[in-house]
């Protein structure tokens, strides 16, 4: 079955300390993309990728770190995580942007709380 | 209808009937357009997408419809059924490339279905 697998499902972590969520995706994608959503400010662009060892930044990428280092995996890493990036995080992947009836995959989310 | 920033707007119709839910996005630049739904504890899923060189398209019981002198992007879902109750974003790729690699999301609108 095509998936996007987040890991993991709810996090509830303290101030200062350092977390990774893994996205994996099983449907051989070359873009993968971070978001955020936070209510009343829907889904907003942390980082992406467009292929192995390329990224860049979305609209929101501060206090975030991300690599690519296989095309299946896309982990994002808080190094310092503060309690502003609490908010409910999505991983997703496409084939190939902008490619009609190819869209964004999204993965079932990762709470994350921080105390 | 939802708009980047405002408060999440609600829609209730009775089953079996038709719905509209409209987006108004800002960006004139903007080529391509997507629309989620997205249920509780859910990612958000993929229903219909359309280009600018569009002004409808047809999927299986929704319809998207461009207004690019209005900016303004509708999505009808005919014959609604329970199933149906989500909350639905509009997403754009504000021109700044080929695709959709960087998409910026509306607030959303909850859809609820009435028995």
């Amino acid at each position: 079955e095509a998936q996007v697998t987040q890991n993991p499902r709810y996090l509830i972590t303290v101030t200062g300390k350092k977390l990774t969520v893994t996205c994996s995706q099983n449907m051989n994608h070359e873009y993968m993309s971070w978001y955020r959503q936070d209510p009343g400010l829907g889904l907003r662009q942390i980082y992406y990728s467009m292929n192995v060892e390329v990224t860049d930044k979305g609209d929101v990428p501060e206090g975030y770190k991300v690599s690519r280092k296989e095309k299946r995996n896309f982990p994002l890493i808080l190094e310092s995580p503060s309690p502003n990036q609490t908010s409910l995080y999505f991983c997703a992947s496409s084939l190939s942007p902008g490619v009609m009836d190819q869209p964004q995959h999204f993965g079932d989310g990762t709470r994350l709380s921080i105390l | 209808g939802e708009s980047v920033g405002l408060h999440l707007p609600t829609l209730s119709v009775q089953e079996g009937d038709n719905s509209i839910i409209n987006c108004a996005y800002s960006n004139s630049a903007s080529d391509y357009f997507i629309w989620y739904k997205q249920e509780s504890g859910k990612g958000p899923q993929f229903i219909i997408d359309i280009r600018s060189n569009m002004d409808k398209r047809q999927g299986q019981r929704v319809t998207v419809l461009l207004n690019k002198t209005v900016k303004h992007l509708s999505l009808q879902i005919a014959a609604t059924q329970p199933g149906d109750s989500a909350v639905y974003f509009c997403a754009e790729n504000n021109g700044s490339n080929f695709g959709n690699e960087k998409l910026t999301f509306g607030t959303g609108t909850r859809l609820t279905i009435i028995p």
